[in-house]
């Protein structure tokens, strides 16, 4: 069964530092991969999506994300954080025939001035 | 502008009540979603439909109904509903298709009295 992992309930750290937020996934075939971030009490917007070729994908207020098979993992990195990030980050697979989406259950980051 | 427009923003009912989420989406997808984001749990996927066609239904209670007159418009029917289904309801749309990413609503924040 599909699965997706986000190990850091919430991370902290300093504006202008860099981020890294882990993603591990299980699922049997190629995985569509993706990151959303949510605001409090709003909907989820996609940062950025991999469904194969480069394993370095770019997205949107500078995020990125590195997809490695070997190590079924999809880990959403900034080099320098700004206090407008600080939000919640899901990672996501989609998966089946008509993509179904299955979250994991997300990282709370914060950011310190 | 998401493209996904769920109404109402907010909802108060009590555990007697019958109310409607309403759930449009404005970008010519195939696929609609229901999700329920409670604190601390993962997004739990309720419902997908494909072409008006419920295609999942995620062992969700009877007492959530869904309903998909066209492929714009979702509703979520609710009726006898307990205090633990407050949460955050989350509607989705995507093409329907594999490579296609979902688009999310801002969402209906319910409170079940």
């Amino acid at each position: 069964a599909q699965s997706v992992t986000q190990p850091d309930i919430h991370i902290t750290v300093s504006e202008g530092a860099s981020l890294e937020l882990r993603c591990n996934y299980s699922y049997g075939a190629t995985p569509y991969l993706f990151w959303y971030v949510q605001s409090p009490g709003q909907g989820l917007q996609l940062l950025l999506k991999y469904f194969s070729g480069d394993t370095l994908v770019q997205g949107i207020k500078g995020f990125e994300a590195e997809f490695k098979r070997s190590q079924s993992s999809f880990n959403l990195r900034k080099p320098s954080v700004h206090w407008s990030d600080a939000a919640e980050y899901f990672c996501a697979v989609g998966a089946g025939n008509f993509n179904k989406f299955y979250f994991g259950s997300g990282t709370k980051l914060n950011v310190k001035p | 502008e998401t493209g996904v427009t769920q109404t109402p923003r907010h909802l108060v009912m009590g555990m007697t009540n019958k109310k409607s989420l309403k759930c449009e989406q404005h970008l010519g997808h195939n696929a609609m979603y229901w999700y329920k984001q409670s604190a601390k749990k993962p997004l739990e996927l309720m419902f997908v439909y494909n072409f008006k066609e419920q295609t999942e239904n995620n062992s969700v209670p009877s007492r959530f109904s869904p309903e998909c007159p066209n492929s714009s418009h979702l509703f979520l029917h609710l009726h006898t509903l307990q205090p633990e289904d407050s949460a955050l309801y989350l509607c989705a749309s995507s093409q329907g298709t594999t490579n296609t990413e979902a688009f999310f609503g801002q969402g209906t924040r319910l409170t079940v009295v």
